[in-house]
């Protein structure tokens, strides 16, 4: 059964980087898939942030895209997101996912979620 | 971008209703939607995908129908634990995926 978890710090201040690294287990990353993240204001609907391939290609969300890096180590089985500059606007449950179910860029497993507050 | 927009946004419906939720794409996305539902405190679970595909062990009383522009989600016989809010989400534009406002389904 594929789980992830997403870890790191529920509290970031404005104008610094927030860094959250999502841990699988029962699949190995580098056997393929894609994987992704996405984001959740508080009381508000879903947004995409990103994804990586298992080769370290990625995709961004363009109005994140200059603020955003996500990466996988496959080594550690796990795939990271740095969003550099937060503001208040950034203040959300951040889920880890995998996509590529069927083929298709959905999302199938997802992390538990971590709420992440940009404080100032 | 492609913009997705759901209605209603809040439904209020009883136990053993027919609900039904719409999705409109603000481009033709043929058959590329998935529908999620999400429970407070918890992540979205994958029910439908290709607009009509059902998740394995989704219940059958979910449905899915649409192409092009327009899609419903209809919960045929609505169960005490569907209470939730319903995602839609496009992958036409695996560059920028997008997903619908939500609908929350409550008790009427």
């Amino acid at each position: 059964q594929v789980q992830l978890q997403e870890s790191g710090p529920g509290l970031v201040k404005s104008s610094e980087t927030l860094s959250l690294t999502c841990a699988l287990s029962g699949y190995s990353i580098s056997s393929g898939y894609y994987w992704g993240w996405i984001r959740q204001p508080p009381g508000k609907g879903l947004e995409w942030i990103g994804t990586v391939y298992h080769t370290g290609d990625t995709y961004y969300n363009p109005s994140l895209k200059s603020r955003i890096t996500i990466s996988v180590d496959t080594s550690k089985n796990q795939f990271s997101l740095k969003l550099t500059s937060v503001t208040a606007a950034d203040t959300a449950t951040y889920y880890c996912a995998r996509l590529g179910a069927y083929g298709f860029h959905i999302f199938d497993y997802w992390g538990q979620g971590i709420l992440v507050t940009v404080s100032s | 971008d492609i913009q997705m927009t759901q209605s209603p946004s809040i439904l209020s419906a009883s136990v053993g209703d027919r609900v039904t939720i719409t999705c409109r794409a603000s481009q033709s996305i043929s058959t590329w939607l998935a529908w999620y539902q999400q429970k407070p405190g918890k992540a979205p679970k994958l029910l439908i995908y290709k607009a009509s595909s059902l998740e394995s062990g989704v219940p059958s009383r979910f449905s899915g129908s649409g192409s092009g522009t327009e899609f419903t989600l209809t919960i045929s016989s609505l169960q005490p634990d569907d209470f939730a809010t319903y995602y839609c989400q496009q992958y036409d534009s695996y560059l920028l995926l997008t997903f619908g406002g939500g609908t929350r389904v409550e008790i009427k």
